[in-house]
């Protein structure tokens, strides 16, 4: 069975500091994609960035990095330059048939 | 265009209330999806419609129905809710149905309280 694990419940960041959040998975399948999403409190599930599983260079969108080891079945989300608007829940999850979500880490940015 | 629209924006219905939460997208996506997010969880999977067909039904209880009058809404149907239904609604969509590549997009969510 497909499983996502998000060690960290909770994290703390200073402000225009890097932070990295860490995501394991577990499947047996070669073709995946892994997603990385982020909520406010506000609710709405804002996508951040992918990676599927034949790339070969890790995804990176503006601030957001994907720090992508196959062979560790791994793939952290590294946020560089931290803004207070990052305070936020990020949610690792799995794609296959249908998308399997990690359980989240909660980030706060402290001025 | 990446939006997908979700109304209401709060619902707070009685246990013997019928209501409807509504799904708008016009990005021509194929594939529609109703989650059910409680709390500081992550979101579980309801129903999934593929080409305006129900393809996944999560063992959703009966008193949730789903409907997908046509490719750019996707309804879900509410009656005699318990209080253990309060939660946040999420509609989401995906480009081509089933495929791990695709990205999924959110709406904003419909938070419902059965009282």
């Amino acid at each position: 069975a497909q499983k996502i694990t998000q060690t960290q419940p909770g994290m703390f960041v200073q402000e225009k500091e890097a932070v990295t959040l860490d995501c394991t998975y577990d499947t047996s399948d070669p073709s995946y994609g892994l997603f990385w999403y982020k909520q406010p409190s506000s609710g709405e599930m804002i996508f951040l960035i992918y990676q599927g599983s034949y790339d070969q260079q890790n995804a990176t969108e503006g601030r957001y990095s994907l720090n992508f080891q196959k062979a560790r079945k791994s793939a952290n989300l590294v946020i560089s330059a931290s803004q207070l608007g990052d305070s936020a829940m990020y949610f690792c999850a799995i794609t296959l048939d249908k998308v399997i979500f990690g359980p989240g880490t909660s980030l706060s940015v402290i001025p | 265009d990446t939006e997908v629209t979700q109304t209401p924006k709060h619902l707070v219905m009685g246990m013997t209330n019928k209501k409807s939460l509504k799904c708008e997208q016009h990005m021509g996506h194929r594939a529609m999806y109703w989650y059910k997010q409680k709390a500081k969880k992550p979101p579980e999977l309801m129903f999934v419609y593929s080409y305006e067909k129900l393809s996944i039904n999560e063992s959703v209880p009966s008193r949730f129905s789903p409907e997908c009058p046509n490719s750019s809404l996707l309804n879900l149907h509410l009656h005699a809710l318990q209080p253990e239904d309060s939660a946040l609604y999420l509609c989401a969509t995906q480009n081509r149905p089933g495929l791990a590549v695709d990205t999924q997009y959110f709406g904003p969510g419909t938070r419902l309280t059965v009282l």
